[in-house]
């Protein structure tokens, strides 16, 4: 068990840049989450993944935001013309699907809109 | 919508003093509860949980939380705070059908020496 991994820690973009995050979740989980998280707020939901199925999108999660599951496997979170307000922790957590509730996190991959 | 409250955004304590972190739930049924802690840089590491039965839940790192139904709570504690345990905490309900976690806005501890 290598744990959740992401990449990159630490990502600086200036405005209207493009940016991928990858997540590479525990081996045998079959769900995956990402979740956001701003200064002095808790982590917010933006979507998860069942195997490679794209099971569910908050509204956090605009246009510009598109996440992957090609294989089941991996995936990432692009952000596209990032603003400003996208400066965040992003952070990937994944389980097993017949396990009860709990997430197990990346160390996250923080981003900086300059 | 189900959801929870850390009502204390920064508390202070010294070492070997007591802790306890307030935790208040809104949900209809039994509720799955979870407590997180955040290191600086770091990832969320699971503390403990409660799904059912015993009220009084036994964690890691010396952590214990007691559900309390009359109250809606999910009360965090530990007997004498070790300065490693200054770090964010952070409470969360299983919502959305036991699909996702949703998240209390943390709590700041600062530990004196």
């Amino acid at each position: 068990d290598t744990g959740v991994s992401q990449d990159p820690r630490h990502k600086i973009t200036k405005r209207g840049q493009n940016v991928t995050f990858r997540c590479d979740p525990i081996s045998e989980h079959n769900r995956l989450y990402w979740y956001r998280q701003t200064l002095g707020q808790g982590p917010e939901f933006l979507t998860y993944f069942q195997n490679e199925a794209q099971l569910e999108k908050s509204r956090l999660l605009s246009d510009r935001f598109s996440a992957e599951r090609p294989k089941g496997s991996f995936s990432t979170l692009e952000i596209q013309r990032t603003e400003q307000g996208d400066s965040a922790m992003y952070l990937c957590a994944s389980r097993r699907d017949r396990q009860t509730g709990e997430l197990f996190f990346g160390e996250g991959s923080r981003l900086t809109v300059l | 919508a189900q959801s929870v409250t850390q009502p204390d955004i920064h508390i202070t304590v010294s070492e070997g003093a007591s802790l306890e972190l307030r935790c208040n739930y809104s949900y209809g049924a039994t509720p799955y509860l979870f407590w997180y802690v955040q290191s600086p840089g770091q990832g969320l590491q699971l503390l403990l949980k409660y799904f059912s039965g015993d009220t009084l839940v036994q964690g890691i790192k010396g952590f214990e939380a007691e559900f309390k139904r009359s109250q809606s709570s999910f009360n965090l504690r530990k007997p004498s705070v070790h300065w490693s345990d200054a770090a964010e905490y952070f409470c969360a309900v299983l919502t959305g059908g036991g699909n996702k976690l949703t998240f209390g806005t943390g709590t700041q501890l600062k530990v004196e020496l």
